[in-house]
């Protein structure tokens, strides 16, 4: 019961530095969702992914791009990390209705940008 | 807009009591759905449990129940004879029409004490 898989689990990237995070679901989720975890907050809402080719921007899609690659993986890309980019970085996907399914997470990958 | 408020920063409790997480929600729509996640120190996300607008009984699931009282607007956790491991970060959020992402209060951590 592998549900909701990120890579990788921590990085450390110099400021300018690009990377991409990787996600992957095996429930058969039409919907996935990254989000971003700073200190003494909830999660916030970077990009999300309705189905295969669909993508829409959350609250804070500044300095991000996402792919959603087939109905399994939806990778999340800092082209240019900045500082303020350190955060723990979820991934989720769900079922449909959205509003009435739960989410799953992933176990998170924690970035730091020197 | 619509917003998630958790009051309690801290919460303590002893091993076998009850204790209830508070959480209030402001939205004008009539359909939407709430949520708790848990989150422990090794930092990955756990659902709990969820109640739907129209659901008139409140949730349970095992040890958790929710208190959702819909006039007040808000949608407690209730977790009886808290054990040990309950200690964590507890996460209410909120899914709405219009918005399939969830939307997070800032928490509450739960301490149990031996």
């Amino acid at each position: 019961n592998a549900g909701v898989t990120q890579t990788p689990k921590f990085q450390v990237l110099k400021t300018g530095q690009s990377m991409t995070l990787q996600c992957a679901q095996d429930m058969n989720h039409n919907s996935m969702y990254w989000y971003r975890q700073d200190p003494g907050m909830g999660l916030r809402l970077i990009y999300y992914s309705a189905s295969e080719g669909t993508t829409d921007k959350g609250e804070v899609p500044n300095g991000y791009n996402v792919s959603r690659l087939n109905k399994r993986e939806f990778s999340l890309r800092l082209e240019s990390a900045a500082p303020s980019q350190t955060s723990v970085y979820f991934c989720a996907s769900s079922g449909t209705p959205e509003r009435y399914q739960p989410q799953h997470f992933g176990d998170g990958t924690r970035l730091s940008i020197l | 807009a619509q917003k998630i408020t958790q009051t309690q920063p801290g919460m303590f409790v002893q091993e076998k009591e009850a204790v209830t997480l508070d959480c209030t929600y402001d939205t004008s729509d009539q359909s939407y759905g709430l949520f708790w996640y848990k989150q422990p120190s090794s930092g990955e996300m756990i659902f709990l449990i969820y109640q739907g607008s129209y659901d008139e009984q409140n949730a349970t699931e095992g040890r958790y129940s929710l208190n959702f009282q819909k006039a007040r607007k808000s949608a407690n956790l209730v977790i009886s004879a808290s054990q040990l491991g309950d200690s964590a970060m507890y996460f209410c959020a909120m899914s709405y029409t219009g918005r399939r992402a969830l939307t997070f209060g800032s928490g509450t951590r739960l301490q149990v004490q031996p």
